[in-house]
């Protein structure tokens, strides 16, 4: 069966410091893979999705970066957290069926 | 742009009645729709789904109406019970793209 994992679970940076979340599917090849964030009180945006490893579309401009250097592993980064940032981020990954599913979820509190 | 809304961001029931969410869409072409649902600080877990070739879809105490000519969804749970208190957010697609979410609506089942 398939499962999705990302870590950390949560984390507190300052203001200023860099950003890596890191996101792996098992079971599957080929996903289309997804990082979405849950601002405080808000919905889901998507904020990146890729088709296979190194093809990045960015939904949203902002100061974050996603890569997909393996098959089954994607990776939200920044260079410099802002306040901004701070949020619920999840990794998605899509079925055939299309449907989504989705990790854990990382807490970020940028401070 | 907000392609798919859920204009109530919460909604409280008493234990055994029905739980009616709402959701509705602008995007014609969306396809494919689904319900989520969320409790805090866990990634979201899908529920049930509806393509746009049918009306309705059933699955145990939830069921899923889709009127493409309103452009509107809804979730339907009954008996509702204090467990389904949660976020629930409504998705929409197109087959093989990117999915788009509700801003989500938090349920509360009382006992």
């Amino acid at each position: 069966s398939q499962t999705i994992h990302q870590w950390p679970a949560t984390l507190v940076q300052p203001v200023g410091s860099p950003l890596s979340l890191e996101c792996t599917v098992e079971g599957t090849s080929n996903p289309n893979l997804y990082w979405y964030r849950q601002a405080a009180g808000r919905g889901l945006q998507l904020l990146f999705y890729s088709v296979g490893i190194g093809q990045i579309s960015s939904e949203v401009p902002q100061n974050l970066s996603a890569s997909r250097p393996q098959d089954r592993q994607f990776i939200l980064s920044s260079k410099k957290l802002l306040l901004s940032d701070s949020g619920f981020y999840l990794c998605a990954w899509r079925d055939e069926g299309n449907t989504i599913y989705f990790g854990e979820g990382s807490w970020l509190t940028v401070v | 742009d907000q392609q798919v809304k859920q204009n109530s961001p919460s909604l409280s029931v008493q234990e055994g009645r029905i739980s009616i969410l709402n959701c509705d869409y602008t995007n014609s072409m969306f396809d494919y729709f689904l319900w989520y649902k969320k409790y805090p600080a866990e990634g979201p877990t899908f529920l049930i789904s509806i393509s746009s070739i049918k009306d309705k879809n059933e699955d145990g105490r939830f069921t899923v109406f889709l009127n493409k000519s309103a452009k509107h969804l809804s979730l339907h749970i009954v008996p509702s019970q204090p467990g389904d208190s949660a976020v629930y957010f409504c998705a929409a697609s197109v087959l093989n793209n990117d999915m788009r979410f509700g801003a989500g609506t938090r349920l509360t089942v009382k006992p």
